[in-house]
């Protein structure tokens, strides 16, 4: 059984400042890993993930995610925040290949302050 | 490419009715899954079709049911509402590892 744990429902940041959420996940396979995007009102937008290979993997939106085995961690940075990054983020895990069941977490919302 | 769309997108009923979700996946997807978020419980996965058979399902209860058409689309239905199946239900397809979510239908149950 794979599960997620985000630490922090709620985090703020300035403008320009850097953006970290924590993803923590147990799995009982290699997992592939997950990062969404959620805007008001709106579906979920994948901004990455990790299946295998390079461990740091890029986004869109100028996010990355590292991948640590050791500490079944897969947080989620930018460097630099922008207004437009306010949204509620959702970390998720999946058992592998042909099997599409996603186990969320609870979600992150991000707010920017100018 | 279209993307993932979903009807309706807002939907109003009363405890006891029934209701149909509908959603068609992206030109070429064969696989669609459905997801239930609430404030309380989060996102949690219902079922996930490949080509017209359930392959996997979540833990819900039996009142949730959904089928697959053979042109991928796929219809999730809730038989005797309750107050708490309240929600945004939303759907996903996918070709390879990657789900595309559509806009999801906000369900409310008076």
């Amino acid at each position: 059984a794979q599960s997620v744990t985000q630490l922090g429902s709620h985090v703020s940041v300035s403008e320009g400042a850097l953006v970290l959420l924590r993803c923590n996940y147990s799995s009982s396979v290699p997992p592939y890993l997950f990062w969404y995007v959620q805007y008001p009102n709106q579906g979920l937008q994948l901004l990455l993930k990790y299946t295998t290979g390079a461990t740091l993997v890029k986004g869109i939106n100028g996010f990355e995610a590292e991948f640590k085995k050791s500490e079944t961690s897969f947080h989620l940075t930018k460097p630099s925040a922008h207004m437009s990054d306010a949204a509620e983020y959702f970390c998720a895990v999946s058992p592998g290949p042909n099997d599409y069941k996603l186990s969320f977490g609870a979600g992150t919302t991000v707010t920017v302050r100018a | 490419k279209a993307g993932v769309t979903q009807t309706p997108r807002y939907l109003i009923k009363t405890r006891g009715q029934q209701v149909t979700l509908s959603c068609s996946p992206i030109s070429g997807h064969r696989s669609v899954s459905w997801y239930q978020q609430t404030p309380g419980q989060g996102l949690q996965f219902l079922f996930e079709y490949f080509s017209e058979t359930q392959r996997n399902k979540g833990n819900f209860p039996g009142r949730f049911s959904g089928r697959q058409f053979s042109n991928s689309r796929s219809e999730m239905n809730v038989s005797t509402l309750e107050l708490g199946d309240s929600a945004l239900y939303l759907c996903a397809s996918s070709l390879e590892v990657e789900q595309f979510f559509g806009p999801g239908t906000r369900l409310t149950v008076l």
